[in-house]
């Protein structure tokens, strides 16, 4: 399909360990962003790309999180370390452009438990 | 303070009745605005963009107010298939920022 897709779709892993998502944007947009969701809560923001750049970071809750995105496209969030406070479903969204009123379209998550 | 603040339900309503969610932003210089629908274990979908003259979409309509910085959706003739969380979304230089959502139930 021509959403954004995220892999895995769930991932269970032990406290300590390192873990990557991915995130696949529709082709062409250049705007990228990661949210976390908690249950019960509406999408927090973590990171926004405008093309290869972190355009703004300010979100990400510290430095064991870091996203990149090297060619424009795909981007990947990195977690070092993980707690277990870092459960939550991850969502990736893109955008045609960072600004204006477009919309921003999400894909469906990756469910990340850290036991 | 929230960027975003919504009620977060649950709204319990029959088929057919009218209800409307409200929400309010903190930051004036908001740019634009969206209602969003989530289902379970779904991801977020746009349901509509709020512009200030309001706009309305089939049994759906969206209402901004800037100078009270309030956003509201009315849904009409309510169907079992509405039943899900809305979201409240505002963009702020380039970001999207997302109310915890209110949700509706539906019932037969």
């Amino acid at each position: 399909g021509a959403g954004v897709s995220q892999t895995p779709s769930n991932k269970v892993t032990e406290k300590g360990k390192y873990v990557e998502l991915r995130c696949d944007p529709i082709s062409g947009h250049t705007a990228l962003y990661w949210y976390r969701q908690s249950l019960g809560q509406g999408p927090e923001f973590l990171i926004y790309f405008q093309g290869t750049g972190a355009a703004d970071d300010s979100g990400l809750p510290n430095d064991r999180f870091f996203a990149v995105r090297p060619e424009g496209s795909v981007s990947t969030l990195k977690i070092q370390r993980t707690e277990r406070g870092d459960s939550a479903v991850y969502l990736c969204a893109s955008s045609p452009e960072g600004t204006g009123s477009t919309e921003a379209f999400f894909g469906q998550g990756t469910r990340l438990t850290v036991v | 303070r929230k960027e975003v603040e919504q009620d977060p339900g649950p709204f319990n309503v029959p088929e057919g009745a009218t209800v409307a969610f409200n929400c309010t932003y903190s930051n004036s210089a908001s740019q634009s605005f969206f209602w969003y629908r989530q289902d379970c274990r779904k991801e977020p979908k746009l349901l509509m963009s709020v512009y200030s003259s309001g706009n309305e979409d089939g049994r759906f309509t969206a209402q901004l107010n800037r100078a009270s910085q309030y956003i509201s959706l009315l849904i009409r003739d309510s169907k079992l298939s509405d039943s899900a969380t809305y979201l409240c979304v505002v963009m702020n230089f380039n970001k999207f920022y997302f109310g915890s959502g209110t949700k509706l139930n539906v019932k037969p």
